[in-house]
C-alpha cells in the first residue's frame, strides 16, 4: 500500500512569488490535514480537508489556502512568500472519523516538502 | 482553543528508562496520540488513548487521565535509536489534531 506522497520535496522560492504543494493520500483516505513545521514552533496546524470540503482550519492568514479534489488529492497553495514561511510542510492522510470513540483515525504523515524562502 | 505543554528536551541513556509528561487544555476532549519524529524524517505513530489508564506497546506505554488533563509517554529499556522528538497531540471533538511543541529526548551510551 502506497503512503502518502508529497511533491516537490524541496523548493527555494523568493520574497512575493506564489508556491502550490501537493499531496496525495493513501488509497481510501478521504481526510488530508497539512502542517507547517519549523524548529522554534514546531507543527502549526494550517487546515484539514475531507470530501473535497475544509473541515477545520488553523491561524494562520488568508496567504494560506488549499483544496481537495474529488480523489482525495490535496494541493496547499501559499502567496506573497515572506521569509517567515520558510518551513517543512507536512501533509498527513486518514480515514476521516470524528465522532466520539471513532477510533485511533491514525494521521500517516507524507515526507514532506521543504520551502526555502530568499 | 488547544494548549499542550511539554518539556523541550530529556536526556537519559541507554537501557533506562525516560517518562516524557504532556499537559493539554482543550474543548471537546476526543483522544489524544503520541508521535516519534527522527530528525529530516516524517513523524509516526506510537500510540493512542482516549479513556482514563495505561496502553501498554512493548516498550513504549502511554497513560491518559482526562480529568488532569494530562498524558505521559514511558520508554523503556531505551536503546540509541530511540533519540528522536516525541510530540504529544490532542483531537478536538471536531477531528482537528493539534501538537504540541515536541520533546527531544537523547539517548546517551
Amino acid at each position: 500500500k502506497a503512503g502518502v506522497t508529497q511533491t516537490p520535496r524541496y523548493l527555494i522560492k523568493t520574497r512575493g512569488q506564489q508556491v502550490t504543494l501537493s499531496c496525495s493520500p493513501i488509497s481510501g483516505h478521504r481526510s488530508v490535514s497539512w502542517y507547517q513545521q519549523t524548529p522554534g514552533q514546531g507543527l502549526q496546524f494550517l487546515f484539514e480537508y475531507f470530501s473535497e470540503t475544509q473541515r477545520n482550519k488553523g491561524n494562520f492568514p488568508g496567504r494560506f489556502s488549499g483544496r481537495q479534489f474529488s480523489n482525495s488529492r490535496s494541493e496547499m497553495n501559499v502567496s506573497t512568500l515572506e521569509l517567515g514561511d520558510s518551513a517543512l510542510y507536512l501533509c498527513a492522510s486518514s480515514l476521516g472519523q470524528t465522532g466520539p470513540f471513532s477510533g485511533a483515525n491514525v494521521l500517516t504523515f507524507g515526507a514532506g516538502s521543504r520551502l526555502t524562502v530568499l | 482553543g488547544q494548549n499542550i505543554d511539554q518539556p523541550t528536551e530529556m536526556t537519559a541513556t541507554e537501557g533506562a528508562i525516560v517518562q516524557i509528561n504532556c499537559t493539554y487544555q482543550t474543548s471537546g476532549f476526543n483522544g489524544l496520540f503520541w508521535y516519534q519524529q527522527h530528525a529530516g524524517e516524517a513523524p509516526t505513530f506510537l500510540s493512542y488513548n482516549v479513556l482514563d489508564g495505561l496502553e501498554e506497546k512493548g516498550r513504549f506505554s502511554s497513560f491518559l487521565s482526562r480529568s488532569k488533563g494530562y498524558s505521559y509517554l514511558l520508554l523503556k529499556e531505551l536503546q540509541m535509536k530511540d533519540s528522536a522528538s516525541y510530540l504529544c497531540a490532542v483531537r478536538d471533538r471536531r477531528g482537528k489534531l493539534q501538537f504540541g511543541a515536541g520533546t527531544q529526548v537523547v539517548v546517551t551510551p
